[in-house]
């Protein structure tokens, strides 16, 4: 079964530097979703990317996020200057459509960050 | 804000019993609804979506829709140790790709 991949399993980093969270998405799905689950709390979503650009963003996702598909394969969220309150696990997601007529995504694993 | 509720649990039964996680939600517009389970630590893994009132069965699970009340539910027929998860209530209101999620109620199945 088709998988999205996500790149490293486990981040950490310093106070302040900026880190790329990597997503290789299933090969023909078009929409692309980050979310992020703080310990014990619910999953939220993040933002959601669609033809190149952002389809929709959430209030977390302020300027010190961004998204980015290079090269047609990966799907990156960078975090320009990490917070500690930015320590989650961070879930890349995909699905073939959007809108009104889907069937929810396809999760991957995970990237665990911790920001010390 | 848009929310969907769940108690957070622990849910406790039995193995071989029923196990019934309850979900409401606040948007009257909300137009899909999705159970995922998610062991510790893990991702979420989609196990039912369900769009229309009334119920849908796919295997062990049965999910129960009711726009009217606002309130979805997950049945989980005889239920195994291997259901012990998390299991999220997310819902999408239909003008958006994004799934507001649920806190979770946490399933305990006990030999």
């Amino acid at each position: 079964e088709p998988e999205v991949t996500q790149t490293p399993s486990h981040q950490v980093t310093q106070m302040g530097q900026e880190v790329i969270l990597r997503c290789v998405p299933i090969s023909n799905h078009l929409y692309f979703y980050w979310y992020r689950q703080i310990l014990g709390q619910k999953v939220e979503f993040l933002v959601s990317f669609y033809n190149n650009e952002i389809s929709e963003k959430s209030e977390i996702f302020d300027d010190q996020f961004s998204v980015e598909r290079p090269d047609g394969s990966n799907f990156t969220l960078k975090i320009r200057s990490t917070k500690l309150e930015d320590s989650a696990m961070y879930f890349c997601a995909s699905s073939l459509v959007g809108g009104g007529d889907w069937n929810g995504y396809t999760f991957g694993s995970g990237t665990r960050l911790t920001v010390v | 804000q848009k929310e969907v509720e769940q108690n957070s649990g622990p849910l406790s039964v039995p193995e071989g019993a029923i196990a019934s996680l309850n979900c409401t939600y606040s948007d009257r517009g909300s137009q899909s609804f999705f159970w995922y389970r998610q062991y510790s630590g893990k991702s979420p893994e989609l196990i039912m979506s369900i769009y229309s009132n009334g119920d849908k069965e796919d295997g062990r699970f049965t999910a129960q829709l009711n726009k009217a009340s606002q309130y979805v539910s997950l049945l989980i027929r005889d239920s195994q140790p291997s259901d012990s998860a998390t299991y999220l209530c997310a819902v999408n209101t239909g003008n958006t790709d994004k799934l507001i999620f649920g806190t979770g109620t946490r399933l305990q199945v006990f030999p």
